[in-house]
C-alpha cells in the first residue's frame, strides 16, 4: 500500500496563476482532509470530506476549492494564487470516526 | 474545541524516558485525547489516543489524569528518531472528527 500520495511535491507559482493539488489514498478510507502549515506553525484545516460526495469548509477555506472525485481522490484548487498561500499543504485520510488520520508527505508551494 | 497548553520545547537524553505534558482544562466529556508527532519535513503521524483510561501501544503510553484536564505522553526509551514536534489534540465527537493542531512541543533528543 502506498498510503496517502500527493502530487506535486514542490511547486512555484506566480501571483494570479491557478493550480490543482492532487491527493489519493489506497486504504479505502471514507474521510479525507486538506491542511496547510505555515512556517513554525501547526496545521490548519482548509476543507474536509466526511464521505464520498460531501465536502465542508474547515478553518481557512478562503481562496480554495475542493473536489472529492471519488472515494480515493480529493483535490485542492487554487483559482488565483496569492503570496499568502505560500505554505506546505498536507492531505490526510481516515477510515472511521475513532480512527487515526494518515497524512501524505506534503506539497511545498511558493507563490511569488 | 478544547484549548491545549504544551511546553514549546523539551530535551531528553537518548535511551531515557520522556514525559511530554499537555493541559486541556476545557476538554468536553466526549473528547478523545489524541497525540500526533511530526518529524522534520514530513507529515504528522499518529502516536496514540485515549478517552479516560491509560493506554499503551508499541510507540508510547498515554497517562490521562482522573479529571481529564491533563495528559502525559510517555516515550519509554527515547531514540534520535523520536526528535519531532509532538501535538496533543482533544478531538470533538462527530462524523468527521477534525483535528485542531496547536503549536506542539519540539522534542530534542541528545545522543
Amino acid at each position: 500500500n502506498a498510503g496517502v500520495t500527493q502530487t506535486p511535491k514542490f511547486q512555484v507559482l506566480k501571483t494570479g496563476q491557478s493550480m490543482t493539488l492532487q491527493c489519493a489514498q489506497d486504504m479505502n478510507h471514507n474521510s479525507m482532509y486538506w491542511y496547510r502549515q505555515d512556517p513554525g506553525m501547526g496545521l490548519r484545516l482548509i476543507y474536509y470530506s466526511a464521505s464520498e460526495g460531501t465536502t465542508d469548509k474547515g478553518e481557512v477555506p478562503n481562496g480554495y476549492n475542493v473536489s472529492r472525485l471519488n472515494k480515493r481522490e480529493f483535490s485542492l484548487r487554487l483559482e488565483s494564487a496569492a503570496p499568502s498561500q505560500t505554505s506546505v499543504y498536507f492531505c490526510a485520510s481516515r477510515w472511521g470516526e475513532y480512527n487515526e488520520q494518515f497524512f501524505g508527505p506534503g506539497t511545498r508551494l511558493t507563490v511569488l | 474545541d478544547a484549548k491545549t497548553t504544551q511546553p514549546n520545547s523539551m530535551e531528553s537524553n537518548e535511551e531515557e524516558p520522556v514525559h511530554l505534558p499537555c493541559n486541556h482544562s476545557t476538554i468536553s466529556g466526549t473528547d478523545y485525547i489524541h497525540w500526533y508527532r511530526q518529524l522534520p519535513s514530513q507529515g504528522p503521524e499518529y502516536v496514540i489516543h485515549g478517552l479516560t483510561s491509560n493506554v499503551n501501544n508499541r510507540m508510547a503510553s498515554l497517562a490521562i489524569a482522573e479529571d481529564r484536564k491533563s495528559s502525559t505522553l510517555i516515550l519509554h526509551r527515547a531514540t534520535l528518531r523520536d526528535a519531532a514536534v509532538y501535538y496533543c489534540i482533544p478531538a470533538s465527537s462527530g462524523s468527521a472528527r477534525q483535528l485542531t493542531f496547536g503549536s506542539g512541543t519540539q522534542l530534542t533528543v541528545l545522543p
